[in-house]
């Protein structure tokens, strides 16, 4: 069983559409990051939530860590063909001397 | 251009070839790292170096040998790979050690076994 689940792990749609992507777990933690991959390149950060119910928006991005902090959404409003790409929610293990975890990803593309 | 790069960007080897990858920083950074990037699996951590020393080490065969010769450059030195080790190969680094850092990903090094 991964750590991290995501889903939908694909997602196709129309540009100018709204979605929600999802990073659930069992497990709590102390916080969590979100990361997109375009192709042919590595992941680059986009945010990192540490407080349960914290919301964070990144221009039509809009990012939640749950309450209980065991998962965290996503939500993307008028998707536009840049927004194409891997979603990866990943959490530093502090127990395990700060290890990465990343979820297996959501890919997402948006068609003009 | 995140400050990281990766050579190659792409590698075709035989199961009995030895190539290497390599990763430089351009950012100051103190702490390197591989992670393995499989289709339709997370991204796997490899090997951790903060330092220039090896702080982690997550079960990697030992067909795949680092080398941080200083805080500027990884190497991932291959030998007698199999096909199931043909995966997207990621170096990031970040100031420090792993907690709490924010880590900058090259683009990668796509390794197809054959």
């Amino acid at each position: 069983t991964q750590l991290l689940e995501q889903s939908p792990q694909f997602l196709s749609i129309q540009e100018g559409e709204n979605l929600t992507v999802y990073c659930n777990s069992s497990s709590v933690f102390s916080s969590l990051q979100w990361y997109r991959q375009e192709p042919g390149e590595g992941p680059v950060l986009l945010v990192t939530v540490v407080t349960g119910g914290e919301v964070k928006k990144l221009k039509r991005l809009t990012f939640q860590f749950g309450d209980a902090r065991k998962d965290s959404s996503l939500h993307i409003t008028a998707a536009q063909p840049g927004d194409t790409g891997l979603y990866l929610c990943a959490v530093l293990l502090y127990n395990q001397g700060g290890k990465l975890i990343f979820g297996q990803g959501t890919e997402l593309s948006v068609k003009p | 251009e995140t400050g990281v790069t990766q050579t190659p960007r792409h590698l075709v080897m035989g199961m009995t070839n030895k190539k290497s990858l390599k990763c430089e920083q351009h950012l100051g950074h103190n702490a390197m790292y591989w992670y393995k990037q499989s289709a339709k699996k997370p991204l796997e951590l490899m090997f951790v170096y903060n330092f220039k020393e090896q702080t982690e080490n997550n079960s990697v065969p030992s067909r795949f040998s680092p080398e941080c010769p200083n805080s500027s450059h990884l190497f991932l030195h291959l030998h007698t790979l199999q096909p199931e080790d043909s995966a997207l190969y990621l170096c990031a680094s970040s100031p420090t050690g792993p907690v709490g850092d924010t880590q900058y990903f090259g683009p990668g090094t796509r390794l197809t076994v054959l």
